[in-house]
């Protein structure tokens, strides 16, 4: 049981490429989370989604794709990417109560 | 415009001490809170929750305290310990929902 895992831990990437973030997790959850951690401004949501074959905005969506694969993979894809894109990425899913966050990954972007 | 705010950005509290953190929120229609905890290059882990119905919650050490008409939550952490310092961010989200919106974070430090 690896709980929430996420690729790559640590991306460099120049302005205007594009990648994709991914989320698996193995505890049959149905809600998936994408959040960014930046200095000040504490995690906020980029996109969501409740259950497979649905996905909805967050508070920061723009400039970001997502992709409920299938019930275990929620994937986060920059289409082109930006500074302001610089950030620590972290996955979740939830149990009824609380959430269970990925390890994270580290994306600077120049 | 930010729903939960998490005033102090640092703590510092003796070991052995009660350790409070502050959250504010201002969207009524919010209606569960929790409180996570996160050390450096980890994920953050929940840590306790509260519904609106309660004004208390109790998990060992850590307690949530709501009060609805003030739009505020606190954990209270007693006694403190060394290990407990972490960055700890509240979070709250509305009835039948599944976003759960964070605040900003308060870094507690446990002094031995």
């Amino acid at each position: 049981n690896a709980g929430v895992t996420q690729t790559p831990k640590f991306q460099v990437l120049k302005t205007g490429q594009s990648m994709t973030l991914q989320c698996a997790q193995d505890m049959n959850h149905n809600s998936m989370y994408w959040y960014r951690q930046d200095p000040g401004m504490g995690l906020r949501l980029i996109y969501y989604s409740a259950s497979e074959g649905t996905t909805d905005k967050g508070e920061v969506p723009n400039g970001y794709n997502v992709s409920r694969l299938n019930k275990r993979e929620f994937s986060l894809r920059l289409e082109s990417a930006a500074p302001s894109q610089t950030s620590v990425y972290f996955c979740a899913s939830s149990v009824p109560i609380g959430s269970i966050f990925g390890p994270g990954t580290r994306l600077l972007v120049l | 415009d930010q729903q939960v705010k998490q005033n102090s950005p640092s703590l510092s509290v003796q070991e052995g001490r009660i350790s409070i953190l502050n959250c504010d929120y201002t969207n009524s229609m919010f209606d569960y809170f929790l409180w996570y905890k996160k050390y450096p290059a980890e994920g953050p882990t929940f840590l306790i929750s509260i519904s609106s119905i309660k004004d208390k919650n109790e998990d060992g050490r850590f307690t949530v305290f709501l009060n609805k008409s003030a739009k505020h939550l606190s954990l209270h952490i007693v006694p403190s310990q060394p290990g407990d310092s972490a960055v700890y961010f509240c979070a709250a989200s509305g009835s039948g929902t599944y976003k759960y919106i964070f605040g900003t974070g308060t870094r507690l430090k446990v002094l031995a």
